[in-house]
């Protein structure tokens, strides 16, 4: 089945500068990938999501890559705020109608 | 509106006790999802409804019974739990379940915390 790696676990940035997180996919056949932020306390918050006939998709201060053939997709947050302090998730479709998560990465903004 | 409400916030039961989570969507969603996240994980899936009729479970213990009275709610029935089944019980709604190579936004509700003593 899918298998989605992500990567850093953790990931400190000074405010204003930019972060990002990589994940990997196992399943050529995953064609949608979705990013989550969840704050502590709440639940998941779909954030950006791409799907694989587009290779870049941007919403204000984050983006989302996605390179097929390597498998790669990766969030871009510039001007980091301290609101962008969280959990993020990536994600993919997977061949059984399933979505299937990064282990996330904790993102620390330093004021 | 992107509004999944789950209740209670927070539960607290005891390992013979019988208590329901309740989720709720008001955005004509035809899938609804539960999930389990134990601290520091990701959302694990448990259930998946899709007009109202169960098409996925992850092999879930019977301790945990789903139930979809209608399009727009979705229940949690928690019966003989354990402390391990102590997490945050997330509900999810789709505009329809993932099939074949459409997929669809799923929106999360706030959740449930789950303390089993």
């Amino acid at each position: 089945g899918e298998n989605v790696e992500q990567h850093p676990s953790t990931l400190s940035v000074q405010e204003g500068d930019s972060a990002v997180i990589k994940c990997t996919y196992s399943d050529s056949a995953s064609n949608y990938f979705p990013w989550y932020k969840q704050e502590l306390g709440k639940g998941p918050q779909l954030i950006i999501d791409i799907r694989s006939n587009v290779g870049e998709k941007k919403d204000q201060r984050i983006a989302v890559t996605l390179n097929k053939t390597a498998k790669h997709f990766s969030l871009h947050i510039t001007e980091t705020q301290p609101e962008d302090s969280a959990v993020y998730f990536c994600a993919a479709s997977s061949r059984d109608d399933k979505i299937i998560f990064g282990k996330g990465t904790r993102l620390h903004i330093l004021p | 509106d992107t509004e999944v409400t789950q209740t209670p916030k927070h539960l607290v039961m005891g390992m013979t006790n019988k208590k329901s989570l309740k989720c709720e969507q008001h955005m004509g969603h035809r899938a609804m999802y539960w999930y389990k996240q134990k601290a520091k994980k990701p959302p694990e899936l448990m259930f998946v409804y899709s007009y109202e009729k169960l098409s996925i479970n992850e092999s879930v213990p019977s301790r945990f019974s789903p139930e979809c009275p209608n399009s727009s709610l979705l229940n949690l029935h928690l019966h003989a739990l354990q402390p391990e089944d102590s997490a945050l019980y997330l509900c999810a709604s789709s505009w329809m379940r993932t099939s074949g190579q459409t997929s669809y936004e799923q929106y999360f509700g706030p959740g449930t915390r789950l303390t089993v003593t």
